[in-house]
């Protein structure tokens, strides 16, 4: 089955203490991005990947960082976390060969509280 | 940068049709798409307009006009499932190829 799998889905965790949001997609997708979601802001842009070894900056990198070393995973470190990053987490691939519309295919969500 | 507009909310009765409009302000456009979310979920691809017109996809339809920054998605015949939140979100062009930004969601509720 064709997927985007994050982990973990739920996480709880205190201020400072480092952490990973893995992401792994199973169809071969060139582009991988992450995004994280807050209520009356709707979808942001943290970083994307257009293929592996290349990675950029979205809207709101800050706090952020990623790794594209194989094509099917692309994690989300969060290296000192802090409260206002407090969010729901979506991570998403896509193909971008020139018969496709570049549609995302997103992962389930990983929520994450910051204490 | 790019600024996009969308409504808040939008409230239909089942078997009527709504229509969420989209405004974009960019600097570079390469494709405007439109997602679905429903409470809980992952959005889901609904449909994509690169080029002027109105795109048709059974009981959904998308138009865009690029020179106005224009876009909206009609939804008929509504059932109840289709209450969800509607994402517009507009590519960037050129170097910036891989961004891509996202309103801020139109929830729809459909009553019976």
């Amino acid at each position: 089955e064709a997927q985007v799998t994050q982990n973990p889905r739920y996480l709880i965790t205190v201020t400072g203490k480092k952490l990973t949001v893995t992401c792994s997609q199973n169809m071969n997708h060139e582009y991988m991005s992450w995004y994280r979601q807050d209520p009356g802001l709707g979808l942001r842009q943290i970083y994307y990947s257009m293929n592996v070894e290349v990675t950029d900056k979205g809207d709101v990198p800050e706090g952020y960082k990623v790794s594209r070393k194989e094509k099917r995973n692309f994690p989300l470190i969060l290296e000192s976390p802090s409260p206002n990053q407090t969010s729901l987490y979506f991570c998403a691939s896509s193909s971008q060969g020139a018969a496709n519309t570049g549609e995302l295919f997103f992962g389930e969500g990983s929520r994450l509280t910051v204490l | 940068g790019q600024n996009i507009d969308q409504p808040t909310e939008m409230t239909a009765t089942e078997g009527a049709i709504v229509q969420i409009n989209c405004t974009y302000q960019t600097s570079g456009f390469n494709g405007l798409f439109w997602y679905q979310q429903h409470a809980g979920e992952a959005p889901t691809f609904l449909s994509y307009n690169v080029l002027d017109g109105l795109e048709e996809k059974g009981r959904f339809s998308s138009f865009l006009s690029r020179s106005k920054g224009y876009s909206y998605l009609l939804l008929k015949e509504l059932q109840m499932k289709d209450s969800a939140s509607y994402l517009c979100a507009v590519r960037a062009s050129g170097g910036s190829w891989g961004k891509l930004q996202f309103g801020a969601g139109t929830q729809v509720v459909v009553t019976p």
